[in-house]
C-alpha cells in the first residue's frame, strides 16, 4: 500500500558521531525520495532528495542512499552537530501522492 | 518571495464553533496541499489541489472538514463544527510540479476547547 516504514523512531548520538535513518516503501513505481527536517515548533523543510536513476546523493554532511531492489532508502548524517537535533521524515511518493513516514527524533548531545 | 503564508498562526476556539484556516501559496506553484500534524497521528495529508481543482481528498477525516481554492493565490480549510480532537497544527504547502520540493507554511496551531 501507500505506507512507508521509518526506523528508528528515536536516535540519540554524541556530537561528532554519525546517524543513519532508514525507510522502507512498498510501491515499485516510486521514483522520487525526499527527506524533510522539522525543528521543534517549525515547519518541515526539504533537506535532500534522490531520484531512482541514482543510488546515492551527497550534500556536505548529509547523504541519501537508495536501494530499489530492496525498496529502502536511508539518510546518513556525518559529524553530527547539536543543530542537527530535529525530527526527520522520509516521504513515499508512490501512488501519485505523498505519504510521510512516522518520523525519527534525532538528539545530538554536545 | 514571502513563501507560503498561513493565517491565523494560532486559533483557540470552543467546541461547536466554525474554524476557517487560510493559505496563500507561493506565486507560480500550481499544487497546494493541506496537512494536519498531531503527536498521535504524525503528519497527514488531508487534501491537495492542482490548478485550483481538488485532486485527492481521501485524507479529509469527515464531513465536518471542507477545503476550497477559489483562485490560484488563496485556499481555505474549514471545520464546522469543531471538536476537541481537531486540535492540531495545520500546515499548508505548495509545489511545482507535484512531486518536487514542497514548501510549507508556518502552520496554524488550533486548539479546540
Amino acid at each position: 500500500g501507500e505506507n512507508v516504514e521509518q526506523h528508528p523512531s528515536t536516535l540519540s548520538v554524541q556530537e561528532g558521531d554519525s546517524a543513519v535513518i532508514k525507510c522502507t516503501y512498498s510501491d515499485s513505481a516510486s521514483n522520487y525520495f525526499p527527506w524533510y527536517k522539522q525543528e521543534l515548533g517549525k515547519r518541515p523543510q526539504l533537506i535532500i532528495d534522490i531520484r531512482s536513476n541514482v543510488g546515492e546523493k551527497k550534500d556536505q554532511r548529509i547523504a541519501v542512499t537508495l536501494n530499489k531492489t530492496a525498496k529502502h532508502f536511508s539518510l546518513h548524517i556525518t559529524e553530527t552537530q547539536p543543530e542537527d537535533s530535529a525530527v526527520y521524515f522520509c516521504v513515499n511518493t508512490g501512488f501519485q501522492k505523498l505519504v510521510f513516514g512516522t518520523g525519527t527524533r534525532l538528539l545530538v548531545s554536545p | 518571495d514571502a513563501g507560503v503564508i498561513q493565517s491565523p498562526r494560532h486559533e483557540v476556539t470552543e467546541m461547536g464553533q466554525e474554524v476557517t484556516l487560510r493559505c496563500k501559496p507561493i506565486s507560480g506553484h500550481d499544487y497546494l496541499f493541506w496537512y494536519r500534524q498531531t503527536m498521535m497521528r504524525g503528519l497527514e495529508l488531508l487534501i491537495y489541489f492542482n490548478n485550483n481543482v481538488p485532486i485527492d481528498d481521501s485524507g479529509m477525516p469527515e464531513d465536518r472538514f471542507s477545503a476550497k481554492m477559489p483562485n490560484a493565490s488563496f485556499s481555505t480549510l474549514k471545520i464546522q463544527p469543531s471538536e476537541p480532537r481537531d486540535s492540531a497544527v495545520y500546515f499548508c504547502a505548495s509545489s511545482h510540479p507535484q512531486l518536487e520540493t514542497q514548501y510549507f507554511g508556518p502552520g496554524t496551531r488550533l486548539l479546540v476547547l
